[in-house]
């Protein structure tokens, strides 16, 4: 089955850019979507095919795709930005949703 | 405003059935895939299934295939995800989510997550 791997952690000084990166085979093919899940809250999608962004996320926030890796990068981090983030595609060979193990953010 | 309202919590014993619910509201319930995630207790997400409300067409993953149903009620707008037989390892928090009018989108908008408990 099709996986998206992602670094487990992160960790930013406030006011610094960081990148999450996420990797799978052929995933320069297929759509990139992003989430931020804060603790006790349902996730949020904070970037979509691969680079757009929905209204209301900051322009900190965007996304980019090269050969294997998506990578989400959040210029002039926040604390607020300290959270959870997951990658998603939609794996055409097995019809269904893949996510990525997931990327702990930590703003310190 | 498209709003997804999810029932409460829920404690169950092992071997007892659940549905669960997802309310929708302000878009047409016929014409966007809703789908279901799992999260267990401190890990990440899990794609369940999807179904498209208009003609009931179903995505299962495959490891929740027959360990799951997923349902719609378009009278209501309400989506199911229904459990004949719990088990300890079913419990986690389940969130519906809106994926959009074709396969293959992103899942825009997010219920608050029902937490289910199983245990004896």
């Amino acid at each position: 089955s099709y996986e998206l791997t992602q670094p487990p952690s992160v960790s930013v000084p406030p006011g610094k850019t960081t990148s999450i990166t996420c990797g799978g085979s052929d995933i320069e093919t297929k759509s990139v979507h992003w989430y931020q899940q804060k603790p006790g809250q349902a996730p949020v999608l904070v970037i979509y095919y691969d680079s757009d962004r929905p209204s209301g996320i900051p322009e900190r926030f965007s996304g980019s795709k090269s050969g294997n890796t998506a990578t989400l990068t959040i210029s002039r981090v926040e604390v607020g930005d300290e959270a959870d983030y997951y990658c998603q595609v939609w794996d055409t060979t097995s019809d269904y949703v893949v996510f990525g193990g997931g990327t702990k953010l930590t703003v310190l | 405003e498209v709003q997804l309202v999810q029932s409460g919590a829920e404690m169950k014993k092992p071997g007892e059935s659940l549905k669960i619910s997802c309310a929708t509201s302000g878009y047409n319930f016929t014409t966007q895939w809703i789908g279901w995630v799992r999260q267990m207790p401190g890990k990440g997400l899990e794609f369940m299934g999807l179904i498209y409300p208009g003609d009931s067409h179903m995505r299962y993953r495959p490891s929740f295939q027959g360990q799951v149903t997923i349902s719609a009620d378009k009278s209501v707008s309400i989506a199911y995800l229904h459990w004949l037989n719990l088990k300890a390892s079913d419990t986690a928090v389940y969130y519906c989510a809106l994926s959009g009018l074709t396969l293959g989108g992103c899942f825009h908008i997010w219920g608050q997550g029902t937490l289910v408990t199983v245990s004896s």
